[in-house]
């Protein structure tokens, strides 16, 4: 089975604009997370969408949001980014609802923001 | 705060020794995984254990749960230099009808060779 993928890899872009990160899920897997990862925060839960519907929200402000089409792939955007927005997103798929699968990750995007 | 704290932050070990990190956390959890990461790439999974299970093995990899102290070990048998990564545990939990999973902050291993 191909693994969780994840488009673009980099990604360069200056405040104020908006961003679609995009993650495609192993196939059959109806759950997708999205996660940022920062050097002082560590790994923060962003959301997850399982089929089609948004069932979590980490504690992350409206500029964020997401969405789940129904082949399962997912994309995140980022509205009027910000430069503490610079950080490496990741998405994780799995079979069953997050919290109680094994999650697989995609290699990330690397965002930064001029 | 972060559900999961590892220790030690970092770890440094020669080739061929193990290496132990532990994991503590605060809430109930319906299972808790290893994952992973090398130098900011993605994150790959090593081994998930279920709260009703308290050791788990794959290959080198040894993790051991112990939900009375909320805590969990993962050791590391006859480390090699492609071990040197950073290792984090996520609890998975289910309250109230919300899943999620929860990262720690993570040790860094760096083998000698």
């Amino acid at each position: 089975k191909a693994g969780v993928t994840q488009t673009p890899r980099y990604l360069i872009k200056t405040r104020g604009q908006q961003v679609t990160l995009s993650c495609s899920p192993i196939s059959g897997h109806r759950s997708v997370s999205w996660y940022q990862q920062t050097p002082g925060q560590g790994l923060q839960f962003l959301f997850e969408y399982f089929s089609e519907t948004q069932r979590n929200k980490g504690n992350f402000p409206g500029r964020f949001s997401g969405r789940q089409f129904s082949n399962s792939r997912s994309e995140m955007n980022v509205s009027t980014l910000e430069l503490g927005d610079s950080a490496l997103y990741l998405c994780a798929s799995s079979h069953a609802r997050g919290g109680t699968d094994t999650q697989y990750f995609g290699p990330g995007t690397r965002l930064t923001v001029l | 705060s972060q559900q999961g704290e590892e220790d030690p932050q970092a770890l440094s070990i020669q080739e061929g020794e193990n290496a132990t990190m532990n994991c503590s956390y605060k809430t109930s959890i319906n299972n808790l995984q290893w994952y992973r990461q090398n130098s900011g790439r993605g994150l790959v999974h090593l081994i998930l254990i279920r709260s009703n299970e308290r050791e788990k093995h794959s290959g080198r990899l040894r993790v051991t749960l112990d939900t009375s102290k909320k805590s969990s070990s993962l050791l590391i048998t006859a480390s090699r230099a492609a071990d040197t990564a950073s290792y984090f545990c996520a609890t998975g939990s289910d309250t109230s009808g919300t899943y999620k999973y929860i990262f720690g902050t993570g040790t860094r291993l760096k083998v000698l060779a």
